[in-house]
């Protein structure tokens, strides 16, 4: 299994509510990605989970929650979100945080909030 | 401090033509390394390559070929004979240094082939 798997593909929110995206991965990765993109931009780091410790968080907004219960789920609790945080949500995976494994990516979940 | 230029924005050609995305990069570190990542309509982040930084030797993977150039800090992608399914955007990484586990990317080309 060489996958990262994203659900749901698509959500549509109010701004009072509270949902959350999973990631999921079954390749031994140790080190864990939340990325946010907006339209025509590249990916934005968000958060990053080695051995399911959060060691970086890009100054993300606390209606962003992350959670990693295993070695292989990571989740984003979303809560009061704001139009502007509509965008695709990308999680990703590498062997470790050393330089240069690069990232295996999921499909993304696109988030719209309205 | 570390960054990575794609200066052409959209490229359009028609198929079976020949195209070359640059990219440049800019980093004080003498260990790195750099990717490519395609992302098709569908939003997912397709690996296509990683090269490090001592090596410089070009690589070729069917239709697709690298041209890295330490001396002019360049990593450029050229898709010979394209196909419309090609047509993407495509995305240059450079590997942000140890310890503080970031990809640097680039702006990103938008490719467009048409039939």
């Amino acid at each position: 299994d060489t996958e990262v798997t994203q659900t749901p593909k698509h959500l549509v929110m109010g701004m009072t509510n509270k949902k959350s995206l999973k990631c999921e991965q079954h390749m031994g990765h140790r080190a864990m990605y939340w990325y946010k993109q907006k339209a025509k931009k590249p990916p934005e780091l968000m958060f990053v989970y080695s051995y399911e410790k959060l060691s970086i968080n890009e100054s993300v907004p606390s209606r962003f929650s992350p959670e990693c219960p295993n070695s292989s789920l990571l989740n984003l609790h979303l809560h009061a979100l704001q139009p502007e945080d509509s965008a695709l949500y990308l999680c990703a995976s590498s062997q470790g945080r050393r330089q240069g494994y690069g990232y295996t990516f999921g499909s993304g979940t696109r988030l719209t909030v309205v | 401090a570390q960054k990575v230029t794609q200066a052409q924005t959209e490229i359009s050609v028609v198929e079976k033509e020949d195209v070359t995305l640059d990219c440049v990069y800019e980093t004080r570190d003498t260990t790195y390394y750099l990717f490519w990542y395609k992302q098709p309509p569908s939003g997912e982040l397709v690996f296509l390559i990683r090269r490090n930084s001592f090596d410089e030797q070009n690589e070729i993977s069917g239709r697709y070929s690298w041209n890295f150039q330490k001396s002019t800090s360049s990593f450029n992608f050229t898709i010979t004979a394209s196909q419309v399914v090609d047509s993407a955007v495509y995305f240059c990484a450079l590997s942000a240094p140890l310890g503080t586990d970031k990809l640097i990317f680039g702006t990103g080309t938008r490719l467009q082939v048409f039939p």
